[in-house]
């Protein structure tokens, strides 16, 4: 079965500061990895994704994330956050376009700037 | 923009009652999810779509029914609304030449008292 741990429910950074999103998961085969953020009363918007290649991966809004194999992980980072930056963010774990794409997320980790 | 409309954007309804909600895509995409999210369980997938009238569950599929009978609907009901069933719902797409990535509408808030 496949799971996704964030293991921040909440993190608070100030404006220009560089930021880290941790993300754990599990996965039998080689993982398809997926940031998406969500602001406040809207759906989800995909930020970055991973399936192969180049384990550092840029996406969308300055953000890039780093796929490492060994320790399971797929942390999001930001090099300086800006206040539309606050938002929630949802690691996802899925099997591309096998297993009907289905995509598990994590439980997500608010991130809250601070002027 | 993946086109995707999802209706009613609010609801409140009593238990016990029946509910449906509805997703609207306008591109033509094969598959369709339904999501729930809630605080702490991030979003979690109720039940999917492969095509017109093929649909399977997810992984809380109880007390939620589906059906598709053209591409761009995809609808969720809820056969006699619980109050654990208040949530967050999202319908989502997956491109055909996507490596698993959704789009996602706006969701639906459904409170049921």
């Amino acid at each position: 079965a496949q799971s996704v741990t964030q293991p921040d429910i909440h993190i608070t950074v100030s404006e220009g500061a560089s930021l880290e999103l941790r993300c754990n998961y599990s996965y039998g085969a080689t993982p398809y990895l997926f940031w998406y953020v969500q602001s406040p009363g809207q759906g989800l918007q995909l930020l970055l994704k991973y399936f192969s290649g180049d384990t550092l991966v840029q996406g969308i809004k300055g953000f890039e994330a780093e796929f490492k194999r060994s320790q399971s992980s797929f942390n999001l980072r930001k090099p300086s956050v800006h206040w539309s930056d606050a938002a929630e963010y949802f690691c996802a774990v899925g099997a591309g376009n096998t297993n009907a794409g289905k995509s598990t997320f994590g439980d997500g980790t608010t991130l809250t700037v601070k002027p | 923009d993946a086109g995707i409309t999802q209706s009613p954007r609010h609801k409140v309804t009593e238990t016990g009652t029946p509910v449906t909600l509805r997703c609207h895509q306008t591109e033509n995409h094969r598959y369709m999810y339904w999501y729930r999210q809630d605080p702490g369980h991030g979003l979690r997938l109720i039940h999917y779509s492969y095509g017109v009238k093929d649909t399977d569950k997810g992984e809380v599929s109880d007390g939620y029914s589906v059906s598709r009978s053209k591409t761009e609907d995809f609808l969720l009901t809820l056969e006699s609304a619980t109050s654990s069933q208040t949530s967050v719902y999202f319908c989502a797409i997956r491109p055909r030449d996507s490596t698993g990535e959704l789009f996602f509408g706006e969701g639906s808030r459904l409170t049921v008292l």
